[in-house]
């Protein structure tokens, strides 16, 4: 148990279904992240928030779509999805973006675009 | 640009000391680290090291930073069947200090 949990697990949705993915840390953090992990490629960066504002987007499209109420959520909306997004959506938290910045991972959601 | 290479795959006997290798790109980098996945689990970190350190050593593991050729290493002594799993190495870089990570190291550990 690292202190990041992620909802649901598993995720199979249409591509033309809404959906969203649920990240909650218990650690106290400032920071969180989206990753996407898919076979064959690195970890992809998807955003950044510190103290509940985006500080980085890289490139990601529009059907992704996250949210941050507050510094213990962290929401990915998926809406119009495409079969090549489908992978491990990975969820961490830091207690700041700078200095040691080590990131503590939630066990992630699979999905499945159909 | 920032870059993190691994080889794929590793296979080592139970009892052997695995040695687990990474270059990366960015000699800004001041920290890198070891990530390891298990099979349907997130990323747990195992050890990280700062850069003005060559090596650190955590009970059976032990990391080698060669920073000149910016190599790094993760070696994992008596290794045991748990020990099976991806193991990630990354590098803190880009903007805001985020992590960038290899492909991952799948360490397979045969009775």
């Amino acid at each position: 148990e690292t202190g990041v949990t992620q909802t649901p697990r598993h995720l199979v949705m249409g591509m033309t279904n809404k959906k969203s993915l649920k990240c909650e840390q218990h650690l106290g953090h400032n920071a969180m992240y989206w990753y996407k992990q898919s076979a064959k490629k690195p970890l992809e960066l998807m955003f950044v928030y510190s103290l509940e504002e985006r500080v980085e987007n890289n490139s990601v499209p529009s059907r992704f779509s996250p949210e941050c109420p507050n510094s213990s959520h962290l929401f990915l909306h998926l809406h119009t999805l495409q079969p090549e997004d489908s992978a491990l959506y990975l969820c961490a938290s830091s207690p700041t973006t700078g200095t040691e910045n080590i990131q503590y991972f939630g066990a992630g959601t699979r999905l499945s675009v159909l | 640009g920032e870059d993190v290479e691994q080889s794929l795959f590793l296979s080592v006997r139970e009892g052997d000391s695995s040695v687990i290798n990474c270059t990366y790109t960015d000699s800004s980098s001041t920290y890198l680290y070891w990530y390891k996945q298990e099979p349907g689990a997130g990323l747990q970190l195992l050890t990280y090291i700062f850069s003005n350190m060559d090596m650190k050593q955590d009970q059976r593991l032990t990391v080698l930073l060669n920073k000149k050729d910016k190599h790094l290493s993760l070696r994992i002594a008596d290794t045991q069947t748990g020990d099976s799993a991806i193991y990630f190495c990354a590098e803190r870089g880009g903007s805001q200090g985020n992590l960038i990570f290899g492909k991952g190291t799948k360490l397979s550990v045969k009775p």
